[in-house]
This record gives C-alpha cells, structure tokens and sequence, in this order.
C-alpha cells in the first residue's frame, strides 16, 4: 500500500462550481502537507502549504488537514476553466530536508 | 529569475546508451533532487543533495548516478538506458537548514528509450 493516495480522476465539472480534491495518508510522523498544481508539460508549482492539522485559505482555495483521521483536502471555489490541471498532494515529516512523499495526482477539467 | 532550469527538454536514446540530464538553480538553495514522474505513480524520488559534496538515494536510485557540481548545479545520469527509465524528469531545489522548507521544481526533461 502506498504511503499517500490520491483519486486519479479524472474529475469534469462546469464552471463556478466547488471543487474537492482529497488524499488519504498512513505514515503518522507526516507534518507538512502541501498542494502542487501542475499544468501540462510543465512542473509542478506550490499552490498551498499547511503545517499540522487545521484549514488555512488562499483567495478561492482552502486547504484541511485531519492528522486524527491522516486525511487532506483542497477545496477550489468558483472554479475557472484555468483551474483545469494536475493537483498533486505531497507531505514530510519533521526532518529538514525537502524531501516528500506524493499522491498520484488529480486531474480536474473545469468546462466552460 | 530563472528559478530551477533544466537542459534537455526532450530527449530519445537507443536502449545502452548513456546520457546526462543538467539541471542549475540560482536561487541559492542548498538542496537539490531528481524526481522522476510515471502515469499512475505520482513523483517518485531518484537522488537528493543536502548540500554541496553530498549525495543520498531516494525511493528509485537503481540505473542512475548524480554528481552535486557545485551549489548551483545538480546532474542525474544515465550509464545505460533501459526502456523502465522512459519518464519525466523533474529537478529540485530548496532551502535546509529547517523542517518547514518545501521545494521548487524545474520545468521537466522529457525522456523516451527506445
């Protein structure tokens, strides 16, 4: 089993509605969990950062973090068609190197 | 600010032949990895840098070796090509130093072996 999962989709919705992308995780020493987006061809770009368990919110998106049920979300409001992207979880532990563990990743197509 | 840069972008080699991927940053960042992405499995870690004159194995090392030249500049090489090692390539950089860095990606080398 894979330390982090993540629903490959693909997810299709129209636009201006809300989005939920999720990952489940099973290491307990993860701390740090963060969202990529990635469009195509390109590399993937930090899109949000959370420390611990809690929602932290960056204009139309907002990140939770569950450590008591090891469970992450990102929510998109008002999706645009400019959303339509890779979104990948990744998460690390407390040592302080950058190296991460990610999802597969979700692709999410938003219709005009 | 060119951030991560990495050189090729695309790339075909005969399944034997060796080759090596470039990557630089001028972001000052101490550590630097080589990711590869496959469909299906997400970013899988092949080799990192802490630090200049050091280097760790990942999640994947196995038909690659890197060389940290110095504190820009991260290279992933190939000595002898297999098809498995058909991927996309991501280079990396962050900050050490504390627990709460996250990295920054380049802008991918695309690989085929044929």
């Amino acid at each position: 089993q894979k330390e982090v999962e993540q629903d490959p989709g693909p997810l299709s919705v129209p636009e201006g509605a809300i989005v939920s992308l999720n990952c489940t995780y099973s290491n307990s020493a993860f701390q740090y969990f963060m969202w990529y987006r990635q469009y195509s061809r390109k590399g993937p770009e930090l899109l949000m950062y959370t420390y611990s368990s809690g929602n932290k919110e960056d204009g139309r998106f907002t990140a939770q973090v569950d450590k008591s049920s090891k469970y992450i979300s990102l929510f998109i409001r008002d999706s645009q068609p400019s959303d339509s992207a890779t979104y990948l979880c990744a998460m690390k532990g407390s040592s302080n190197t950058g190296k991460l563990i990610f999802g597969q990743g979700t692709t999410l197509q938003v219709k005009p | 600010n060119a951030g991560v840069t990495q050189t090729p972008k695309f790339q075909v080699l005969k399944t034997g032949q060796s080759m090596t991927l470039q990557c630089a940053q001028d972001m000052n960042h101490n550590s630097m990895y080589w990711y590869r992405q496959d469909p299906g499995m997400g970013l899988r870690l092949i080799y990192y840098s802490a630090s200049e004159g050091t280097t760790d194995k990942g999640e994947v090392p196995n038909g690659y070796n890197v060389s940290r030249l110095n504190k820009r500049e991260f290279s992933l090489r190939l000595e002898s090509a297999a098809p498995s090692q058909t991927s996309v390539y991501f280079c990396a950089s962050s900050v050490t130093g504390y627990s709460g860095n996250t990295i920054y990606f380049g802008e991918g080398s695309w690989l085929t072996v044929v």
